[in-house]
């Protein structure tokens, strides 16, 4: 039974780029949460997908968009890149965004 | 706003030996999950144990238990019979129970060192 996939595994951007990262949720997962994690820090709540639709958000700009796929697969979307956005992002699933949530290994982004 | 904090940046045990790991959270709700979380450097979340706030009895799995003290807003997490493998960053987290607050808190994490 496939976990949670995330893809690409590393990224590098240049500022001001624009930046799609992929995450397929475990089987039988149908919510999906996005979380950036800066070195030398916990993960930070981006935003979560459920039915298709962004039911909860953190604060970050709107910079920061995603969606979801029928699959229940999402996409994260950051537009006009910052040095600062550089981190390892992370996707989690749950079923119906209860507990249990199962996390990818994540996508490393550099931006140079 | 609810917060978790994880005072110990590091902590370095002997193999087979004891560590508890300290976390504290801040919250005004009265019901919600904890959570401890281990992220080796393979990079993917690892959820290690799970307490449910309304729950007295602290959570257990395996070599891993709790010290859940409501009333102090305190979680710890010890580790018994300490392992190689147990070597990682260690995250504890807090999420609101019920309806649709899917989000996690995260501390900044414990970097925990297993000596041979």
């Amino acid at each position: 039974d496939a976990g949670v996939t995330q893809s690409p595994t590393h990224l590098i951007k240049t500022r001001g780029q624009q930046v799609t990262l992929r995450c397929s949720p475990k089987s039988g997962h149908d919510t999906v949460s996005w979380y950036q994690q800066a070195l030398g820090q916990g993960p930070q709540f981006i935003f979560q997908y459920y039915e298709e639709e962004e039911r909860q958000r953190g604060n970050f700009p709107d910079r920061f968009s995603g969606h979801q796929f029928p699959n229940y697969s999402s996409e994260l979307n950051v537009n006009a890149l910052l040095l600062g956005d550089s981190a390892l992002y992370l996707c989690a699933s749950s079923y119906g965004g209860r507990y249990g949530y199962t996390f990818g290994s994540g996508t490393r982004l550099t931006v140079v | 706003a609810q917060t978790v904090t994880q005072s110990q940046p590091e902590m370095s045990v002997q193999e087979a030996e004891t560590v508890t790991l300290s976390c504290t959270y801040d919250t005004s709700e009265s019901d919600y999950y904890l959570f401890w979380y281990k992220q080796p450097p393979s990079r993917q979340m690892i959820l290690v144990i799970r307490q449910e706030a309304y729950k007295q009895q602290n959570a257990t799995e395996n070599r891993f238990s709790v010290n859940f003290q409501k009333a102090a807003k305190s979680f710890s997490l010890k580790i018994s019979d300490s392992q190689l493998g147990d070597a990682a960053m260690y995250f504890c987290a807090y999420r609101p129970y019920g309806g649709s607050q899917g989000n996690l808190i995260f501390g900044k994490g414990t970097k925990l060192s297993v000596k041979p």
